[in-house]
């Protein structure tokens, strides 16, 4: 099976700009999970979604957004980037969402 | 509100120690736990998840353990490696239904391995 892809790997943004991040499960995975990773804060949950419902939260601001579609592939977005959400942003699928996850290569953000 | 602790930040051993890392969660309500590694500008790789029913699991070199009663899991490698050198996380799934997904992450030991 293949593994959890994310796409793009590399993004360089300016502040006050948008971006949307996309991440494709494994086959079969309906819950999708997204993390931020940062140097001082280490890895941080954004949100969980399952079958096209968000059913968690993390503590972070409306700006960073999610959904999911109907073949369970989600991306996130986030709003009027600031230089601190440089970061990078981890997918991860799992069956249920409360067994093994399978993380992504990630994501590179760079705000400039 | 669930906080996990990694000691040590870091460690350095020769190559063919055996060593634990370990893992503190502060509520016991734990629903799993897993352990990953992590490559420089890489994405986790998962190593074991432990149900909070378990209390250990194996894989190959890795045993991993769990105690609800003390909060603590611990990662036991055996006869080490310079390939297993990487940042080691654990991470703890609450049970209760607003947990669904989300993992709560230690700030991770990194681990070298020197031939």
């Amino acid at each position: 099976k293949a593994g959890v892809t994310q796409t793009p790997r590399y993004l360089i943004k300016t502040r006050g700009q948008q971006v949307t991040l996309s991440c494709s499960p494994i086959s079969g995975h309906r819950s999708v999970s997204w993390y931020q990773q940062t140097p001082g804060q280490g890895l941080q949950f954004l949100f969980e979604y399952f079958s096209e419902t968000q059913r968690n939260k993390g503590n972070f601001p409306g700006r960073f957004s999610g959904r999911q579609f109907s073949n369970s592939r989600s991306e996130m977005n986030v709003s009027t980037l600031e230089l601190g959400d440089s970061a990078l942003y981890l997918c991860a699928s799992s069956l249920l969402g409360t067994d093994t996850q399978y993380f992504g290569p990630g994501t590179r953000l760079t705000v400039l | 509100k669930q906080e996990v602790t990694q000691i040590p930040a870091a460690l350095s051993v020769p190559e063919g120690e055996n060593l634990v890392l370990n893992c503190s969660f502060t509520d016991s309500a734990i629903y799993n736990l897993q352990w990953f590694r992590q490559d420089p500008g890489k994405g986790l790789t998962s190593l074991l998840l432990i149900q909070s029913s378990q209390r250990e699991q194996t894989s190959g070199r890795l045993n991993a353990s769990l105690d609800k009663s003390s909060g603590r899991s611990t990662l036991y490698i055996a006869a080490s490696q310079p390939g297993d050198s990487a940042t080691y996380l654990c991470a703890g799934l609450n049970a209760g239904g607003t947990s669904y997904g989300k993992l709560t992450f230690g700030q991770g030991t990194i681990l070298t391995v020197h031939p």
